[in-house]
């Protein structure tokens, strides 16, 4: 899997949209951009996933650059709920080798 | 999307004992993996649970220190042999349902060796 970075941690105010950056700056082409986010206590959760074309569902949108490269992931409407570790994740579809974790980006909801 | 229940949730167990962890899928899965999260750090990868055959192995973990098992599409264990205060982490069991599709995980065991 390529590898990613992230920031450590982001804060963001309740009600404003988080954006979480994603450099993928050695993604392969059969590489697909995954993110979860992991709940103090509790397995990881999916968010979002996609190849080249941006996306959205009813969780978040990701949107990834022209040459793949990066990709950030926005919350529209922060909760404090939201607070959590964020994972940006580059695998290849199929997802038959598991994934690789990176520290990923601890994401706290200020009220 | 598929519910995943971990058995034990949590444990405390004497160093030097195994325990098994029983992970439960509601519906059949083909990919099934076991990753463990060691306290404050990330996710890391054990093992994919092959059905009907030997799981495949992670570099860095061994069968004879996890021995998986995966009788069915349903169902697999994860067993933490000899431990010791290392072993203390979140062991967590993960499935996909479909090529090219999201990660389900469990809510994961934490276990405490002492």
């Amino acid at each position: 899997d390529a590898k990613t970075t992230q920031p450590t941690s982001m804060d963001c105010a309740e009600g404003r949209a988080a954006n979480l950056p994603c450099n993928h700056s050695t993604i392969s082409g059969n590489e697909y951009v995954y993110w979860y986010r992991q709940i103090h206590s509790q397995g990881p959760q999916y968010i979002i996933h996609g190849l080249k074309n941006n996306e959205t569902n009813e969780m978040a949108s990701l949107i990834i650059t022209e040459d793949r490269k990066s990709s950030t992931l926005i919350l529209p409407h922060a909760t404090l709920r939201d607070t959590a570790v964020y994972y940006c994740i580059a695998a290849p579809g199929g997802g038959a080798d598991g994934l690789t974790f990176g520290k990923g980006t601890h994401l706290i909801i200020q009220p | 999307s598929a519910v995943i229940s971990q058995k034990p949730s949590r444990d405390i167990c004497q160093r030097g004992t195994s325990l098994t962890i029983q992970c439960q899928v509601d519906s059949q899965v083909t990919m099934m993996f076991w990753y463990r999260q060691q306290p404050g750090q990330s996710l890391t990868l054990i093992a994919t649970a092959n059905q009907g055959s030997e799981a495949t192995y992670e570099s860095g973990f061994v069968i004879d220190k996890f021995p998986i098992s995966r009788p069915n599409l349903t169902f697999s264990t994860l067993t933490v042999s000899n431990m010791s205060p290392e072993d203390s982490s979140i062991y967590l069991c993960s499935v996909e349902l479909a090529p090219n599709t999201e990660a389900f995980f469990g809510q994961g065991t934490r276990l405490t060796v002492v």
